[in-house]
C-alpha cells in the first residue's frame, strides 16, 4: 500500500544511454513532481504536472523529458546520460486544492552514470 | 523569489536534551513553511507545517515549531531528542506552487 512508489530504486548506466524512470501514487493527487538530490543533498524541483499538463519546469536539460500518462504517474526519461545526471531523483505528489497542502515523496531512484 | 536558509549543517545532541534546528526564509507575502525529515536512503517524511493561526505548531514524532514572523523563522524543536531522531532535517518554504528547500541540517544525537 505504498503511497509513491518508483522504479527501479537503483540505477547504473553508461554516459551516452537512454533510461527511464517511473513513478505512481495511489493517493488520488492531481499533483506530481519530480525533484534531484544532488550529492550535497540539495534538493531541486525539476518538474511539476498537474492534471497531467506541465506546470513547472525549472531549468532542465533538454534531454530529460517528463511524461504523464495519466494523473497517477508521473515517468521520466533522460537521454544521452551524463556523468553529471548521478544523483538521487525523487518524485513527490500533493493535491492542489491549495498550496499548503505538503507533498509526499517516493523513495528515490539512485542513478549512477559511468 | 523566495529562499530558505539553514545555517547549521550539522548538529550534536545528546539524548533526553532538547534539540532546536533552525530555519530562517525569505519570501514575498505569507508564506506556508515546511519541516521533512530524511532518513538514509529513504525518501523525505512530512513532520509538519505552518499556513496560519498558532505560531507554534505541533507535528510527528513529538517534533514542534515555532514561527517568527518578525524574525523570518521557522526552528524545529524537540524537548526531548532519541537517537532515533538522527537524520537529516529539511526546512522548506512555499508561497505559490514550487516548494523550495533548505540544504539540510544532519541531526546527529548520541546515546
Amino acid at each position: 500500500d505504498t503511497a509513491v512508489s518508483q522504479t527501479p530504486k537503483y540505477l547504473v548506466t553508461q554516459m551516452g544511454n537512454d533510461k527511464s524512470i517511473k513513478c505512481e501514487q495511489n493517493l488520488g493527487h492531481d499533483t506530481m513532481y519530480w525533484y534531484k538530490q544532488d550529492s550535497k543533498k540539495f534538493l531541486k524541483i525539476m518538474f511539476s504536472y498537474n492534471n497531467k499538463e506541465l506546470i513547472i519546469n525549472e531549468t532542465v536539460p533538454n534531454r530529460f523529458s517528463p511524461k504523464s500518462p495519466d494523473k497517477a504517474h508521473l515517468n521520466l526519461h533522460i537521454n544521452s546520460l551524463e556523468l553529471g545526471d548521478s544523483a538521487v531523483y525523487f518524485c513527490a505528489s500533493s493535491q492542489t486544492s491549495g498550496s499548503s497542502n505538503e507533498q509526499f515523496f517516493g523513495p528515490g531512484t539512485r542513478l549512477t552514470v559511468l | 523569489a523566495q529562499s530558505v536558509a539553514q545555517p547549521e549543517d550539522q548538529v550534536n545532541v545528546a539524548e533526553g536534551n532538547p534539540l532546536t534546528v533552525k530555519c530562517t526564509y525569505s519570501v514575498s507575502g505569507n508564506p506556508y513553511l515546511f519541516w521533512y525529515v530524511q532518513y538514509p536512503n529513504r525518501g523525505l517524511q512530512f513532520l509538519l507545517k505552518y499556513i496560519t493561526g498558532d505560531n507554534l505548531v505541533k507535528g510527528s514524532y513529538g517534533f514542534e515549531a515555532e514561527f517568527n514572523k518578525s524574525q523570518t523563522s521557522f526552528h524545529l524543536k524537540k524537548p526531548s531528542a532519541l537517537v532515533s531522531d538522527s537524520a537529516l532535517y529539511f526546512c522548506a518554504v512555499r508561497p505559490y506552487s514550487t516548494l523550495t528547500f533548505g540544504k539540510g541540517t544532519m541531526l546527529l544525537v548520541s546515546p
